[in-house]
């Protein structure tokens, strides 16, 4: 069975630096997407970010990046510069060929002015 | 951009009633959505639909049915609200089955039965 991992329910990070949230998955299926999500306070889910099983680099867009280390079946999301709006709920996901996409429980990020 | 709106960001209900919790996406995507969110428990889903009058269970279809008569309405019913379906409900949508396909979702309601 498919399996997302999110260990750290709430992190705290200074304006302009970086943070790491970690985010592990466990399947047997040799072909999968990684997602990450954003969801701010008001409630909408909004999608930041892609990785394919097989794609070779790390996915990037704009001041997000995934770190994925397929050996270690982890897909950690990198923010760099951090903004106070960045302050929110950040939730890992997997797909299979189905389309269907598992959740983590979701990780609470906190940007300190 | 892709638009998925839910008809209600707020919702109370009295148990016993019959909710519809009504979502559309202007993408002309072939699947659709419906999940609950809890706290500590995360997204868990309920219901989707790979095309219209297509349905196939989730992870928790019990006391939910669904109705899709058109392919942009994908329609989440709670048969007899009880209070232990209080909650956040989001719908999202893709654009095919394949496993590199975001899903894009609503707004979400918060949905309180009494």
């Amino acid at each position: 069975a498919q399996k997302i991992t999110q260990t750290q329910p709430g992190m705290f990070v200074q304006e302009k630096e970086a943070v790491t949230l970690d985010c592990t998955y466990d399947t047997s299926d040799p072909s999968y997407g990684l997602f990450w999500y954003k969801q701010p306070s008001s409630g909408e889910m909004i999608f930041l970010i892609y990785q394919g099983s097989y794609d070779q680099q790390n996915a990037t867009e704009g001041r997000y990046s995934l770190n994925f280390q397929k050996a270690r079946k982890s897909a950690n999301l990198v923010i760099s510069a951090s903004q106070l709006g960045d302050s929110a709920m950040y939730f890992c996901a997997m797909s299979s060929n189905t389309g269907k996409l598992i959740f983590g429980q979701g990780t609470t990020l906190q940007v300190k002015p | 951009d892709v638009k998925v709106t839910q008809s209600s960001r707020y919702l109370v209900k009295r148990t016993g009633e019959k909710v519809f919790l009504e979502c559309v996406q202007d993408m002309d995507h072939e699947n659709m959505f419906w999940y609950r969110q809890d706290p500590g428990l995360g997204l868990r889903l309920i219901y989707f639909s790979y095309d219209v009058k297509m349905k196939e269970k989730g992870d928790i279809p019990e006391g939910y049915s669904v109705s899709r008569e058109k392919k942009e309405r994908f329609s989440l019913i709670l048969e007899s609200a009880s209070t232990n379906q209080t909650s956040m409900y989001l719908c999202a949508s893709s654009s095919d089955s394949g496993e590199n396909q975001p899903q894009h979702f609503g707004d979400g309601t918060r949905l309180s039965i009494l």
